[in-house]
């Protein structure tokens, strides 16, 4: 049984940094077939891809183009869990953050529980 | 940026209806289109994926189809669990998601 379990901070101030931990049960980090991805939704935006980590023979990264710059997706394998980096956030980053794990380019088929993160001025 | 448009944004059902929701691509995506139906406070569940492949576990009056641009998600015999928002994803030029359709309570 796959789980991921989200930890955080629910509020961060502005122009600090956003870190979310996900941690994983029933499958590993390093699983050369998935990718460990981060999503958010938000009433003004929707569903947002953010970026992804994926292990082949050394690991590899995606980010959104929109958050090029500001955004830090990271392996810890020892953990067995991957964590979420948003630097300089604003209030726009305001939004429920979700962890995922990825069938690589056909679905998202596990998802931790979601955490609202609301950033303050 | 590969734009997903769904629609209709909402939909008014019944218990036993057949409903179809449509999700078009800004350029063609082949079939690489996923389908996920989230309830308030959750996480998206997946429901389909290329297209018309049902995700294990999922009940069949589910289905998916199309190719190209333009897909569709069918729920035959509208059971209460189903009332929730269902959203498209995008997997051809990395993900995307469309603007989600809400089925409520006729």
């Amino acid at each position: 049984q796959i789980q991921l379990q989200q930890s955080g901070p629910g509020l961060v101030q502005a122009s600090q940094t956003l870190s979310l931990t996900c941690a994983i049960s029933g499958d590993s980090v390093s699983n050369k077939n998935v990718a460990w991805n981060w999503i958010r939704q938000s009433p003004s935006r929707g569903l947002e891809w953010l970026g992804r980590t994926l292990y082949r023979s050394n690991w590899n990264y995606d980010y959104a183009d929109s958050l090029k710059g500001r955004i830090t997706v990271s392996p810890d394998t020892s953990r067995n869990q991957f964590s979420l980096h948003l630097k300089s956030v604003t209030p726009e980053d305001t939004a429920v953050y979700f962890c995922s794990r990825e069938e690589i380019t056909t679905r998202f088929d596990y998802w931790g529980r979601g955490t609202l993160v609301t950033v303050s001025s | 940026d590969i734009q997903m448009t769904q629609s209709p944004s909402t939909l008014s059902a019944s218990v036993g209806d057949r409903v179809t929701i449509t999700c078009r691509a800004s350029q063609t995506i082949n079939s690489w289109l996923t389908w996920y139906q989230q309830k308030p406070g959750k996480a998206p569940k997946l429901l389909i994926y290329k297209a018309s492949t049902l995700q294990s576990g999922v009940p069949s009056r589910f289905s998916g189809s199309g190719s190209g641009t333009e897909f569709t998600l069918t729920i035959t015999n509208l059971q209460p669990d189903d009332f929730a928002t269902y959203y498209c994803q995008q997997y051809a030029d990395y993900t995307t998601f469309g603007g989600g359709t809400k089925v409520e309570i006729k």
